[in-house]
């Protein structure tokens, strides 16, 4: 089975902290997203990467960068965190387009943030 | 632009009842693909299906099934009789077929299922 794992279920941050959200994958996948979920919004692509230091911009990229030093690993940073970046993040990795991979996104089990 | 309407936002229904989300996409690509994935109260979106767009066969699995129709740009899911455990957020998704980079997923904004005994 895939696993996505993202290192916290739940943070609470200082409005101009900089926050770090971690995500690993255990299954060689070369593809990572990371995604907000709002109400009423559903996800939102914010970045991914395609490969290890490779990353592209999503639909609403603005105020997070991201990071992929190791295929397994992709972190999304905020660098000065604001409180209308509270929400939940859900990470994602993909593999490949063949018959076993499929295109299918797995999903980490999300991290609700909460800017103060 | 790719979109994904799931005009629902919330269904309640009584267990054992059956019922169907709606789900309609817009392309101009010929090859893409479309998801559902169930998210629980738990948070992480789970798997449920994949289809692409020339396999207009309705699936079945188990109590769940799939109805896509190109005709009328529709991937609807139906659950028959229903339980308390399928109550969850279920979104529909579409991705078009890109190599070379990752191609991504446009979801739907989510129907919230509620299903009580």
């Amino acid at each position: 089975d895939v696993k996505v794992t993202q290192s916290s279920r739940y943070l609470v941050k200082r409005t101009g902290e900089k926050v770090f959200l971690e995500c690993v994958q255990d299954m060689d996948h070369e593809n990572m997203f990371w995604y907000r979920q709002d109400p009423g919004l559903g996800l939102r692509l914010i970045y991914f990467s395609y490969d290890v230091k490779m990353k592209e911009k999503g639909d609403i990229p603005e105020g997070y960068s991201v990071s992929r030093e190791k295929k397994e690993r992709f972190s999304l940073i905020l660098e000065s965190a604001s409180t209308n970046q509270t929400s939940m993040y859900l990470c994602a990795s993909r593999g490949g387009w063949g018959a076993e991979a499929k295109n299918i996104q797995y999903f980490g089990a999300g991290t609700r943030l909460s800017v103060l | 632009a790719q979109k994904v309407t799931q005009a629902q936002t919330e269904i309640s229904v009584v267990e054992k009842e059956d019922v169907t989300l709606d789900c309609v996409y817009e392309t101009r690509d010929t090859t893409y693909y479309l998801f559902w994935y169930k998210q629980p109260p738990s948070g992480e979106l789970v798997f449920l299906i994949r289809r692409n767009s020339f396999d207009e066969q309705n699936e079945i699995s188990g109590r769940y099934s799939w109805n896509f129709q190109k005709s009328t740009s529709s991937f609807n899911f139906t659950i028959t009789a229903s339980q308390v455990v399928d109550s969850a957020v279920y979104f529909c998704a579409l991705s078009e077929h890109q190599t070379g980079t990752a191609s991504k997923l446009t979801f739907g904004t989510g129907t919230r299922l509620q299903v009580t005994l």
